[in-house]
């Protein structure tokens, strides 16, 4: 069975202060990673599609990196309004039902 | 074009009453999804729908629950006799549809409906 675990459930950091944000997963054939970010009241919006290890993708502040277990979301030097709830998602070869984490939500003080 | 829409944005009902959600999709995605997201959780899969296909309906909790899709574009999600653990957001969103992986299976989020059942 394909799973995913997000860490830290939470994390505060003052802005400017660099972190990192971890999934790790178990998967019967990776086919893809997702990350996705969701506001209070919305829906999540994507931000990075990684397939195999190795991979890096990169949007402003934020960093995605993959391994063949895991993967990180770097923020560096992040500011409030990157705060949100910062989800990971799989898509396996042995299914086309998507595995969300429970997500990390990120709160950034000014 | 338009992203997602869903709607209402929220509904408020009392236990034992059927209720109705709809969502849009991106025209052109022919694949669909149902989620249900309760507080401080992650996302609940219910629902998926890939173009004319038989839809796959593992995740749906119980028999009270059942959606269609019409036309291969505006999905209905019904929940009846409504019970208080019901209560939850419903997300729906779209992608291009999985066929070799990648990119098609991006999948774009509507905002949601709050469903508070009384």
């Amino acid at each position: 069975e394909d799973q995913v675990t997000q860490s830290p459930e939470a994390l505060r950091l003052q802005e400017g202060e660099s972190s990192s944000l971890n999934c790790s997963y178990t998967v019967s054939g990776l086919r893809g990673l997702f990350w996705y970010r969701q506001d209070p009241g919305k829906g999540p919006e994507f931000l990075f599609t990684l397939y195999s290890a190795g991979e890096e993708k990169e949007k402003e502040r934020l960093k995605a990196t993959l391994t063949k277990k895991e993967s990180f979301l770097h923020i560096t030097a992040p500011k409030p309004e990157d705060s949100a709830t910062y989800l990971c998602r799989l898509l396996s070869g042995g299914s086309y039902i998507p595995t969300f984490g429970r997500g990390t939500s990120l709160i950034v003080h000014p | 074009g338009a992203g997602v829409s869903q709607s209402p944005s929220n509904k408020v009902t009392e236990k034992g009453k059927d209720v109705e959600l709809r969502c849009d999709p991106i025209s052109g995605h022919t694949a669909l999804y149902w989620y249900r997201q309760s507080l401080g959780q992650g996302l609940e899969f219910l629902i998926y729908f890939q173009g004319n296909s038989a839809p796959d309906k593992s995740g749906l909790p119980s028999d009270r629950f059942s959606a269609e899709r019409t036309g291969g574009s505006v999905s209905t999600l019904t929940i009846q006799r409504t019970q208080q653990e019901d209560s939850a957001v419903y997300l729906c969103a779209s992608s291009l549809g999985v066929s070799a992986g990648g990119s098609t299976d991006t999948q774009y989020f509507g905002p949601g409906t709050r469903l508070t059942v009384l």
